[in-house]
């Protein structure tokens, strides 16, 4: 089955400061993997996915395959990144990870 | 964007009271899912369907039913709502298990 697992509920930082959201997946197979986003009184939208190798609003996610990890990271935490955020593997039944809030502090 | 569209937007209702939330979509996809958010758990999938014929049950169906009228259209049923599905019930669709869209969400309160 395809589980990921983010083991923190909130992470707390400060402006400027390097942010790190984990990931961890139980996978069989090759993984595919997401990371979406939701911001206050917005719907739920996805923010990038691990095939595309991109960089959204300044956020990476790189595939370890052996950590078994696709932690979000970002190097300068703003303020409006206060959100919480959705670890997701691809796949049929789409089951999310229990999500991180992030809390950006000026 | 409005392509996928939840209803209502809010809804208080009685314990033991049957509810419906609806969702349609605009965007083609096959696939639709039901889930709901709640703090601290994050978001859990309750059913999804990959067509007008299949229904599929999530992490945590019990107390929930479903039904897919159309291809853009996927409603989720409380037969008995009981408190603790108090929660914010999100819709979605997907093109073949990609990327997500979401409808905006409904807030649901049994007292």
């Amino acid at each position: 089955a395809q589980r990921v697992t983010q083991p923190e509920k909130l992470l707390s930082v400060f402006k400027g400061a390097p942010v790190e959201l984990k990931c961890n997946y139980s996978y069989s197979g090759s993984p595919e993997l997401f990371w979406y986003v939701q911001y206050s009184r917005q719907r739920l939208q996805l923010l990038l996915r691990h095939i595309s190798r991109e960089s959204i609003k300044g956020f990476t996610a790189d595939l370890n395959k052996g950590e078994t990890s696709f932690h979000l990271k970002k190097p300068f935490a703003q303020e409006e990144d206060s959100a919480m955020y959705y670890c997701a593997p691809r796949g049929n039944k789409l089951v999310f990870g229990a999500g991180t809030i992030l809390r950006v502090k000026s | 964007d409005a392509d996928v569209t939840q209803t209502p937007r809010n809804r208080i209702t009685k314990t033991g009271k049957r509810i419906m939330l609806e969702c349609s979509q605009t965007k083609g996809h096959d696939r639709m899912y039901w889930y709901r958010q709640d703090p601290g758990l994050g978001l859990r999938l309750i059913y999804y369907s990959f067509d007008v014929k299949d229904i599929n049950k999530g992490e945590i169906s019990d107390g929930y039913s479903v039904s897919r009228q159309a291809q853009a259209k996927f409603s989720l049923s409380l037969e008995s709502a009981i408190p603790n599905q108090t929660a914010l019930y999100f819709c979605a669709t997907s093109d073949r298990g990609e990327k997500l869209f979401f409808g905006s969400g409904t807030q649901l309160s049994v007292l």
